[in-house]
């Protein structure tokens, strides 16, 4: 079993729905939690950074994070064409001595589509 | 542009040979990062530097090394290389050494024929 599990998809949504995106993981020792975009053939991109459990907005997009349930979520509000990316939740955390330092794990990432 | 640089943006190569992807971070950042990114596997880390020292090491061949000199860019070597490691190599940065919230540059896709 993966540290961290993500649907891969794909997921097609048309423009203005509101898109959910969500990963699962294993490891308690996870603290920080983000949200990576990806565009073909480009870099992952930082779009949220989230510390423990909670929510944070930024503009169309809501991240959540239950660590209770070991569980993360994404929403993006009025989808755009312009979205369509692929998703890729990361985490990352000191482990036991502290020395995973910067190491993150990512979700397999979930390609999403908005159509006009 | 996200400040960090990678090069050379594509290779292509043959079984059995060595090769040399270079990063140079954002300015300002120390810590650098190497991922690889395949489509069974996704995004695998391999290993993080900090001004100079290595830090962290993760699913990484022994094949495979990297180092980063003291004006901070980073090389990453393959050598003896397999068709398997035909895939997307990614540096990123960061200011410190815990800081996750980093930046990738736009890869380097390496081909082994």
């Amino acid at each position: 079993q993966k540290e961290v599990e993500q649907d891969p998809g794909p997921l097609s949504v048309p423009e203005g729905a509101i898109v959910s995106l969500n990963c699962t993981y294993s490891n308690s020792a996870f603290q920080y939690f983000m949200w990576y975009r990806q565009y073909s053939r480009k870099g992952p991109e930082l779009l949220m950074y989230t510390y423990s459990s909670g929510n944070k907005e930024d503009g169309r997009f809501t991240a959540q994070v239950d660590k209770s349930s070991k569980y993360i979520s994404l929403f993006i509000r009025d989808s755009q064409p312009s979205d369509s990316a692929t998703y890729l939740c990361a985490m990352g955390g000191a482990n036991a001595g502290g020395t995973s330092y910067g190491k993150l794990t990512f979700g397999q990432g979930t390609i999403l589509t908005v159509h006009p | 542009d996200s400040g960090v640089t990678q090069t050379p943006k594509h290779l292509i190569t043959a079984t059995g040979q060595r090769v040399t992807l270079r990063c140079s971070p954002r300015s300002g950042d120390l810590s650098v990062y190497w991922y690889q990114q395949s489509l069974d596997q996704g995004l695998q880390f391999l290993i993080q530097y900090y001004n100079g020292e290595e830090r962290a090491k993760g699913n990484i061949l022994e094949r495979f090394s990297a180092q980063q000199f003291p004006d901070l860019h980073s090389e990453l070597n393959l050598s003896s290389l397999e068709l398997g490691d035909s895939a997307l190599y990614f540096c990123a940065s960061s200011e410190k050494t815990e800081n996750y919230g980093y930046t990738f540059g736009s890869g380097t896709r390496l081909t082994v024929v």
